[in-house]
């Protein structure tokens, strides 16, 4: 059964601190997609990244870089020198191409993140 | 380019009672799904459609929640006789016909079940 799991509930760190957020996911797929969502206080899910499963590079946009490893199914989010606006909750979530033909979302229980000054 | 768009975005009702929820998706997206999120908790998947069609059904989604998207625009959700474990927060999102394809979140409706 598909799942996704981020073990982290919540991360505190002091501003310009660089943090990773961990996402493990399980999908019986050969074909499958990674997504990480970010949601504010003000509650809008924002999307930021996807990645398809045969793509293992890693990615890197501004301070925020994904790191993609199918041996280990993991999907980690690192953000580097964190700023106060990055506290939020992070999703990461799985979606399904050859199973599930609706493409539905699979989140997991997400981080919250807290940058403090 | 207008996002997704959601209406209420926060509704109070009495336990009992019927309450409907909108939802405008991104113009050129076929594909509109409904989640719901509870506090502490990601979104769980509730129902999808493929233009007009709902094609998907969350076993979540009970018999007291209906969903339409007439003419495969905007759409929207009701459910009948709101009980107070519906409380949550209700949230829209479009995509592309494409396997895949990101999908774009509205604001999202709070319902408060008292």
């Amino acid at each position: 059964a598909q799942k996704v799991t981020q073990a982290q509930t919540e991360i505190s760190v002091v501003e310009k601190e660089d943090v990773t957020l961990d996402c493990v996911y399980e999908t019986r797929d050969t074909t499958y997609y990674l997504f990480w969502y970010k949601q504010p206080p003000s509650g809008e899910l924002v999307f930021l990244i996807r990645r398809n499963s045969f793509d293992e590079q890693n990615e890197i946009s501004g301070r925020y870089s994904w790191n993609f490893q199918k041996s280990t199914s993991s999907f980690n989010f690192t953000i580097t020198a964190s700023q106060v606006v990055d506290s939020a909750v992070y999703f990461c979530a799985l979606s399904e191409a050859q199973r599930d033909s609706s493409y539905k979302l699979i989140f997991g229980s997400g981080t919250r993140l807290l940058v403090r000054p | 380019d207008t996002g997704v768009s959601q209406d209420p975005r926060h509704k109070i009702t009495k336990r009992g009672q019927n309450v409907t929820f909108r939802c405008d998706p991104i113009s050129e997206h076929n594909r509109l799904y409904w989640y719901r999120q509870t506090l502490g908790q990601g979104p769980e998947f509730l129902t999808y459609f493929q233009n007009e069609a709902q094609l998907e059904k969350s076993r979540l989604l009970s018999d007291r929640f209906s969903a339409e998207r007439p003419k495969g625009s905007f759409s929207t959700l009701e459910i009948q006789r709101t009980e107070q474990g519906d409380s949550a927060m209700y949230l829209c999102a479009s995509s592309l016909d494409t396997s895949g394809y990101e999908q774009y979140f509205g604001p999202g409706t709070r319902l408060t079940v008292t």
